[in-house]
């Protein structure tokens, strides 16, 4: 699976839109950008995925880069529950079941 | 839809005692992993079963760890003996034609 960079950790304004930036510079024609989040003390919960299209869902929308060498998740307005640890993940939708999680971004929304 | 369901949510046990994790999956989910996850290693791959047959454990630690799968509705993961450095969030998942479901974990503590 290609490597993926992201930030640390970031603040986000409860209401605001949320802005998650990740790098994924070796992705290969193939592979899937995934995301996913851990609440607190909770399993890890599944967000969006994309190829090369731009995506929404309820939950967020997922922003890729026309080289695909990096995307943005953006949750249009945070609440204070959307406060977690995000996961960018890359991989092969097909006959690949591994799931590699690195140490992620940790949001947290401020009232 | 419950999610997946994992037993006990928390276990504490002395080193050298054997210790049983179970899980059940979402129903018609065909592939169950067992992840664990630490401070120091974050999210780790353990064991990954499809359609009930183990396809890939090289995440097993070690032959005190043991999983199985009897049926598509149940899997256990057991170590024996325990030890300290076992103390861990074991994470169970199921995969659907999406994403991943995780269940809520079971925190193991081995003292």
């Amino acid at each position: 699976d290609a490597k993926t960079t992201q930030p640390t950790s970031m603040d986000c304004a409860e209401g605001r839109a949320a802005n998650l930036p990740c790098n994924h510079s070796t992705i290969s024609g193939n592979e899937y950008v995934y995301w996913y989040r851990q609440i607190h003390s909770q399993g890890p919960q599944y967000i969006i995925h994309g190829l090369k299209n731009n995506e929404t869902n309820e939950m967020a929308s997922l922003i890729i880069t026309e080289d695909r060498k990096s995307s943005t998740l953006i949750l249009p307005h945070a609440t204070l529950r959307d406060t977690a640890v995000y996961y960018c993940i890359v991989r092969a939708r097909l006959n690949d079941y591994k799931l590699s999680f690195g140490a992620g971004t940790t949001v947290t929304v401020r009232a | 839809d419950a999610g997946v369901i994992q037993s006990p949510r928390h276990e504490v046990t002395e080193m050298g005692q054997e210790v049983t994790l179970r899980c059940k999956p979402i129903s018609g989910h065909n592939s169950l992993f067992w992840y664990r996850q630490t401070m120091m290693r974050g999210l780790e791959l353990l064991i990954y079963f499809n359609n009930n047959v183990p396809i890939d454990d090289s995440g097993m630690p070690e032959d005190r760890f043991s999983a199985k799968m009897p049926n598509a509705s149940f899997s256990t993961l057991k170590i024996q003996p325990s030890e300290p450095r076992d103390s861990a969030v074991y994470f169970c998942a199921s995969r659907g034609d999406v994403g991943y479901t995780f269940g809520s974990g079971t925190r193991l503590t081995v003292v």
